[in-house]
């Protein structure tokens, strides 16, 4: 079984609908990312998450709000979506203990369309 | 502005040669740096990693090499397989904050 789990894999929405995307991971770490890819500009950074009361906003977060439910839980939310809200988003996970290789372990990915 | 940049969007490779793909930074504050592969409809996988402590590290057929005067840093895949098509994303993180900051990604072929 996958370490990281997202669902969905796959969503198509409209302009102005309310989408929540979820990660559940296995590994037991504390730490946990949203990231979202757009050809051309890899992978930015839109929340992240050191702990269960502790949330911070990344680079793009704009426009996304996240609720961390429990260690294992990491939701992002797209409030009001808009079309450039188009992309594949990505939840990670790392273990402060392992803080020397800072390597984060991804999930499969959530593909969104937004109309 | 892109601090971790790869600056070849794509790369084409003939099987059994070596594959070398760049990245520059900008910031001189990060201090480790990793690279991550990725298949289509799956999640970047990490692949390698070095410390600005190092200026090479190797693992099997993948090496990388630092170059912290010219803040770039390489990859370098010995021989090249077809297995090895997929995307590369360089990373890097600064001070232990393990918050990544990405490449755009270098789709690398390996042909036959």
């Amino acid at each position: 079984d996958a370490d990281v789990t997202q669902t969905p894999r796959n969503r198509i929405t409209k302009t102005g609908k309310r989408i929540m995307l979820e990660c559940s991971q296995t590994k037991g770490h504390d730490r946990m990312y949203w990231y979202r890819q757009d050809p051309g500009l890899g992978l930015r950074l839109i929340y992240y998450s050191f702990d269960v009361k502790d949330i911070n906003k990344g680079e793009i977060s704009d426009g996304y709000s996240v609720s961390r439910q429990a260690q294992a839980k990491f939701s992002l939310s797209l409030e009001s979506a808009i079309p450039n809200q188009t992309a594949l988003y990505f939840c990670a996970t790392s273990d402060p203990g392992q803080r020397l290789t800072d390597t984060q372990y991804f999930g499969p990915g959530t593909r969104l369309t937004v109309l | 502005d892109q601090q971790v940049k790869q600056n070849s969007p794509s790369l084409s490779v003939q099987e059994g040669r070596i594959s070398i793909l760049n990245c520059d930074y900008t910031n001189s504050m990060f201090d480790y740096f990793l690279w991550y592969k990725k298949y289509p409809a799956e999640g970047p996988t990490f692949l390698i990693s070095i410390s600005s402590i190092k200026d090479k590290n190797e693992d099997g057929r993948f090496t990388v090499f630092l170059n912290k005067s010219a803040k770039h840093l390489s990859l370098h895949i010995v021989p090249s397989q077809p297995g090895d098509s997929a995307v590369y994303f360089c990373a890097a993180s600064a001070g232990g904050a393990q918050k990544l900051v990405f490449g755009q990604g270098t789709r690398l072929t390996i042909n036959p």
